[in-house]
């Protein structure tokens, strides 16, 4: 089995300043990981995904994220935050092999303000 | 685009009713999930299908059974709803493609409050 550990339930930033948001997986077996937004009364959508190759990860809005084998992390980071980037993020993990299932973390609220 | 659909965004039940929460997929996908979304625990995996007619327990699966009669359409089913299951659930399709990871895609949720 498979666990997600995100470290922070919330971050508040301001506008224009970089930003962090932490992940750290466990797994017995090889996984995938992915980076997940959630806007306000909204689904989700997947930001970014790591499943092979270069470990440094670019996904949509800006937003990159870097797999950390022998930390078993991947951080979600961006240069400069807007107030638009507002919302709860999510790190999941599914093994490689086996049903596509995901398991999140308990989520992250980014707080943008001005 | 992919659109996944759900029957309700907001739907209000009483203890003991049978809830049924609808999900439609357009894009002939053959996985399908239900997850649950509480705060401070995340998402949940509650039940998923990878075929019609086919149903797999995930994490959580004790109070729901799920229907899937035909591809596209996959159904939460609360056979006696209790207030432990106010809650927003989150449907997602995926297709299957072997040797890969394929994403899934998510409906816009249905948040359900139980009297």
């Amino acid at each position: 089995a498979q666990s997600v550990t995100q470290l922070d339930s919330q971050v508040p930033v301001f506008e224009e300043a970089p930003v962090e948001l932490r992940c750290n997986y466990s797994s017995s077996v090889s996984v995938y990981l992915f980076w997940y937004v959630q806007y306000p009364n909204q689904g989700l959508q997947l930001l970014l995904k790591y499943l092979s190759g270069s470990t440094l990860v670019k996904g949509i809005n800006g937003f990159e994220a870097e797999f950390n084998k022998s930390q078993t992390s991947f951080h979600l980071r961006k240069p400069s935050v807007h107030i638009s980037d507002t919302a709860e993020y999510f790190c999941a993990v599914t093994m490689v092999s086996g049903y596509s299932t995901l398991t999140f973390g308990k989520g992250t609220m980014l707080l943008v303000s001005p | 685009d992919v659109k996944v659909t759900q029957s309700s965004r907001y739907l209000v039940k009483r203890t003991g009713e049978k809830v049924f929460l609808e999900c439609v997929q357009d894009m002939d996908h053959e996985n399908m999930f239900w997850y649950r979304q509480d705060p401070g625990l995340g998402l949940r995996l509650i039940y998923f299908s990878y075929d019609v007619k086919m149903k797999e327990k995930g994490d959580i699966p004790e109070g729901y059974s799920v229907s899937r009669e035909k591809k596209e359409r996959f159904s939460l089913i609360l056979e006696s709803a209790s207030t432990n299951q106010t809650s927003m659930y989150l449907c997602a399709s995926s297709i299957t493609t072997s040797g890969t990871y394929n994403e899934q895609f998510f409906g816009p949720g249905t948040r359900l409050t139980v009297l």
